[in-house]
């Protein structure tokens, strides 16, 4: 079956640290790709995606590019903020598999000033 | 755009007793609405898929009779916890997935934080 596997957290960094957050998958096919963020007491937004090999999602500094090679998807940005502060949750959705989301256990980022 | 609505978002009730929680597509329309529980510290568990007109998918090991769900309309699912007890105290995330969208992005709306006492 189809596996989000995400490294524990929780990850803290000082405010202008760069981050990565890893991200690897198991899944037949081609599926699409996704990181969500959670702020507290909130539900998930979509921070980004990408829906075939090589394509680099991006949004607000945070990117992530697609490697089928290393089934991988890990979530980088040069210069974290306090604001950035949240959980970082990991998807994919299969092949043709009408929107069913997989997730991974979800990252905690603590940004320090 | 592609914002979708939870109500309540918190809901505190006596055990034994049913809740219903409501989530609604606001500006888009939804054929397939989806509902997740999250318990502390711990990812999403898909409970069912609910498309609209007709009955909802359910995930294996979660009890129909026991939470059920209707999806009326192309912009509102409602999720109702029957019966109540503590053990169902938990987050209760919906998501919604635009109608002709041809990827796979879904849209969460903020949650619903269900105590039982």
């Amino acid at each position: 079956g189809n596996s989000v596997t995400q490294m524990e957290g929780p990850v803290t960094l000082s405010e202008e640290a760069f981050l990565t957050i890893n991200c690897t998958y198991t899944a037949t096919g081609y599926p699409s790709l996704f990181w969500y963020v959670q702020y507290p007491g909130e539900g998930l937004q979509l921070l980004l995606k990408a829906t075939k090999a090589d394509d680099k999602g991006s949004n607000k500094g945070f990117e992530a590019t697609y490697r089928k090679e290393t089934t991988s998807f890990h979530l980088e940005k040069g210069s974290v903020q306090v604001s950035d502060s949240a959980v970082y949750f990991c998807a994919l959705s299969p092949t043709g598999g009408g929107n069913k989301l997989t997730f991974g256990t979800g990252t905690q980022l603590k940004v320090e000033l | 755009g592609a914002v979708v609505s939870q109500h309540p978002s918190r809901v505190i009730c006596k055990s034994g007793t049913s809740v219903k929680i409501e989530c609604r597509s606001l500006d888009f329309q939804a054929t397939t609405m989806f509902w997740y529980r999250q318990f502390p510290k711990q990812s999403l568990m898909l409970m069912a898929t609910s498309n609209e007109g007709s009955k909802a998918t359910y995930e294996q090991g979660v009890e129909k009779d026991k939470f059920l769900i209707n999806h009326a309309s192309l912009t509102l699912s409602t999720l109702t916890v029957t019966s109540a007890h503590p053990e169902d105290s938990s987050f209760y995330i919906c998501s919604a997935a635009l109608t002709g969208e041809l990827t796979d992005t879904q849209y969460f709306g903020p949650g619903t934080r269900l105590t039982v006492l």
